[in-house]
């Protein structure tokens, strides 16, 4: 089976631009979260979609969003992009988004703002 | 409200020597504890999970954890370290009965000397 994939891999913006990232879980996966991490904050939670449904949400502002097609591929956007956003942003899948089950990360997407 | 802690950001041993990554958590009930590696610019990847079943769990790459209630402790212990095992190491918590969100620990950092 293929592994979670996400694209592009690098990506580098101004301030005030805005960006889509794109993952692709493991066929017959259905709940696809997606993660922050950086150097000072760690890996935060930013929102986990489940059948094209977005079904828990961290704490992050409404520029952060995100969005889950029939295929339960997923997309986020951040607009309006600041310094702050500059990060290695993770998608990870799972089959049913159960507490207890193993979620499969992808390589990352690594947004760097200037 | 569940949280974890990693002490130490950064373990360093000597290749062959006991590797031993502490990992805390705080939750109203036993959760669900998890341990993911990260090697430089990939995605994190799970090692282990404890999921109520036994206490010591055995995960890949020679790894294994103790869940002790008591402690409230899931420490990640390998008896002989490799070179290979040099990466970011991070504890994840997700409370029974809770929402999807997981928690991460910040992470530890891995040095395995020659």
């Amino acid at each position: 089976k293929a592994g979670v994939t996400q694209t592009p891999r690098y990506l580098i913006k101004t301030r005030g631009q805005q960006v889509t990232l794109s993952c692709s879980p493991i066929s017959g996966h259905r709940s696809v979260s997606w993660y922050q991490q950086t150097p000072g904050q760690g890996l935060q939670f930013l929102f986990e979609y489940f059948s094209e449904t977005q079904r828990n949400k961290g704490n992050f502002p409404g520029r952060f969003s995100g969005r889950q097609f029939s295929n339960s591929r997923s997309e986020m956007n951040v607009s309006t992009l600041e310094l702050g956003d500059s990060a290695l942003y993770l998608c990870a899948s799972s089959l049913g988004g159960q507490l207890q089950e193993t979620q499969y990360f992808g390589p990352g997407t690594r947004l760097l703002v200037l | 409200a569940q949280s974890v802690t990693q002490l130490g950001s950064h373990v360093s041993v000597s290749e062959g020597a006991l590797v031993l990554l502490r990992c805390n958590y705080s939750s109203s009930v036993p959760p669900y504890l998890f341990w993911y590696v990260q090697y430089p610019n990939q995605g994190l990847q799970l090692l282990l999970k404890y999921t109520s079943a036994a206490t010591l769990v055995k995960g890949i790459n020679g790894f294994e954890a103790e869940f002790k209630k008591s402690e409230t402790s899931f420490h990640l212990t390998k008896p002989s370290a490799h070179m290979s095992d040099a990466a970011e190491y991070f504890c994840a918590v997700s409370e029974r009965g809770g929402s999807y969100i997981p928690t991460f620990g910040r992470g530890t950092s891995l040095i395995v000397h020659p």
